[in-house]
Formats: structure tokens, sequence, C-alpha cells
């Protein structure tokens, strides 16, 4: 079965550090990554996703997240966080079968001003 | 165009009791997904509809079953509550069934079972 594991449950930053989060995936097969957000008290959003192609891909909000298929990894990351960036982030997979949309437990990102 | 809208936006029951949720998804859109959300398990896989008929089912018991209707709309049961149904259920929509698909999520229904 289909696993995403983030090993980051509760990461702490100052405005403007640099941001990385871990995720990884188990399928041995295509699969397509997605990275949502979810603000306090807001729904949870699509920040960026891959399914092929350039396995760097860019998302709203200057998130962006890199694809490395050997380490069956989809990390997220962002050059210089801002107060506004706090909230919960999934990883997500879903095969080329089409079966469910797997997710990740999530990390929370607190940002101090 | 309105996003995905679920009714009722929270719930209170006791245990036993058995509860319908409701979600109408982005005008479109065919496939509905449903999770569970709660802080240790975080968000879990219910079921997916398309056309009105079950594409995929988590594994969560009998007691939870859903349908969609014709105009895409959803609704999920609980039955026989339980203490741990306690959660905040999401519904998703998407335009198709396809993989590459974004899936659009609603506010949430919170259901608190005492």
């Amino acid at each position: 079965a289909q696993s995403v594991s983030q090993h980051n449950h509760h990461v702490i930053l100052s405005e403007a550090a640099s941001l990385e989060l871990g995720c990884n995936y188990s399928y041995g097969g295509t699969v397509n990554l997605f990275w949502y957000v979810q603000y306090p008290g807001q729904h949870l959003q699509l920040l960026l996703k891959y399914f092929s192609g350039d396995p760097l891909v860019k998302g709203i909000k200057g998130f962006e997240a890199e694809f490395i298929k050997s380490k069956f990894s989809f990390n997220l990351r962002k050059p210089s966080v801002q107060w506004s960036d706090t909230a919960e982030y999934f990883c997500a997979v879903r095969n080329q079968a089409g079966t469910a949309l797997i997710f990740g437990k999530g990390t929370t990102l607190s940002v101090s001003s | 165009k309105a996003g995905v809208t679920q009714t009722p936006r929270y719930l209170i029951k006791t245990r036993g009791q058995q509860v319908t949720l409701s979600c109408s998804p982005i005008s479109g859109h065919r496939s509905v997904s449903w999770y569970q959300q709660t802080p240790g398990q975080g968000l879990q896989f219910l079921f997916e509809y398309f056309s009105e008929t079950q594409r995929n089912k988590g594994n969560f018991p009998g007691r939870f079953s859903g349908r969609q209707f014709s105009n895409s709309r959803s609704e999920m049961n609980v039955s026989t509550l339980e203490l741990g149904d306690s959660a905040l259920y999401l519904c998703a929509s998407s335009p198709t069934t396809s993989p590459t698909d974004t899936q659009y999520f609603g506010p949430g229904t919170r259901l608190t079972v005492l």
C-alpha cells in the first residue's frame, strides 16, 4: 500500500529563514505528487503538484518542490519564509492507476516575526 | 466559480446516533472524495465517487457510507456514532478521476460526538 512520510512534525523558523520540509513516499510505480497548505481557519489549498516533466516545480507564494525519483522524495522549499506562511503543510501522493489520494500526517510551520 | 460547499459546518451528536453530511462540488466537477481529519491520524481517505459510483474506498468500517447524486452532489452517512468519530470531515471535488487532477477542498464539517 502507498504511504507518505513527513518527517518534521513541527518546524519553527524566524522570518527570512529558508525552509525545507521533507516528504517521502512508498510506491514503486509512477506517481503524482502534491503539496497542500492549510492556513489557520482556511480550507486546504494546493501549493503545487508534479506529475511529469521538470522535476523542479514551482507553486504559489514562492514555494517550490523537487521530485527525486531515486530517493522517493518530494521536498518542499522556500528561500525566505514570511510570518504569513504559518500553516500546516501536507504532502500527498496518488498513483497513475487513480487510487486514493494519500496524505502525510502534515508539518506545522510556525514563523515568528 | 463558487467553491466546494459543505453543510452543516458544525454538528454535535451523541453516541449511537447517526449523521448525514452534505457536499456540493464545484460546478462541472464530477468526482467527489471524502476525508476524515483528526489531530492524531491526519487526513484519512474515506471514499471517492464519480458518476454516482463509488470508485475507491478507504479503510473505514461499514458504519461509514456515502452516495453521489446525478447532479454530482454527495452525502456521507455515519451510523451508530462513536466518540472516536469526532473529527473534521472534508469533501473535495475534481473535474474527473484523472490522477493528475487537483482536488479542491471544502471548509469541512466539524462533527463532535458526545
